[in-house]
């Protein structure tokens, strides 16, 4: 199957500091990509939708200025927490589809943030 | 709206006994995909099997089975077999529409931890 590499695995940050967080489809390009967001023992809600060279669409309730999403190219999205709290830290999971039968969504590796 | 309910928030199987994880789902789209992903204590997602709604036969891959029932719009999924390994969390979504439309987002059931001993 195809590959989303995402980066960093983990991190740790002050509160009040911005984190980024890349994902990259490694063998095709996804012109959408998803993030997620997982807290311990549930499920993921989806956080926003990434299209390549537009603004990213945001699901009720989740902060555009808090969670801002860039779509560059093809290949890359990124998602920032900006000035982050406590609250924020959490699983943030990316994943890229690409048209077909399937349309299985391919993750990354997921990201755990945790901010002190 | 639409959506996916997994009713086992655990399941703990004995080695090599097969397991069905339950998955029921709800939608008015006509055409929508059902996946099963597992994640492991270390957090990846990976993909396990996919039902398409228009498919004739229930899918099958390896040990894995789903036992698609529209009707009753559930879409269980059958582990054969079972190993240590497959101690996990496992997860049902569905995706409405079509692949073939572009990417659509996933809407993921609740998760269901399996627990497999020895």
């Amino acid at each position: 199957g195809a590959v989303v590499s995402q980066h960093p695995s983990w991190v740790i940050c002050k509160s009040g500091t911005s984190v980024k967080i890349e994902c990259r489809s490694l063998d095709f390009q996804a012109t959408t990509m998803f993030w997620y967001r997982q807290f311990p023992k549930q499920s993921l809600m989806l956080m926003a939708t990434s299209n390549e060279g537009s603004k990213a669409t945001y699901e009720q309730g989740v902060e555009k200025d808090k969670f801002l999403i860039n779509h560059a190219s093809l290949t890359l999205s990124t998602l920032t927490v900006t000035s982050a709290h406590p609250e924020d830290s959490s699983f943030y999971i990316c994943s890229a589809s690409y048209r077909g039968r399937f349309s299985e969504a391919f993750f990354g590796q997921g990201t755990r943030l945790t901010v002190v | 709206a639409q959506k996916i309910t997994q009713t086992q928030p655990g399941m703990f199987v004995q080695e090599k006994e097969a397991v069905t994880l339950d998955c029921t789902y709800d939608t008015s789209d006509p055409s929508y995909g059902l996946f099963w992903y597992k994640q492991p204590s270390s957090g990846e997602m990976i993909f396990l099997i996919y039902q398409g709604s228009y498919d004739q036969q229930n899918a099958t891959e390896g040990r894995y089975s789903l036992n698609f029932q529209k009707a009753r719009k559930s879409a269980n999924l059958v582990i054969s077999a079972s190993q240590l390994g497959d101690s996990a969390m496992y997860f049902c979504a569905m995706r409405e529409g079509s692949g073939f439309q572009g990417a659509q987002k996933l809407v993921f059931g609740q998760g269901t931890r399996l627990t497999i001993n020895p």
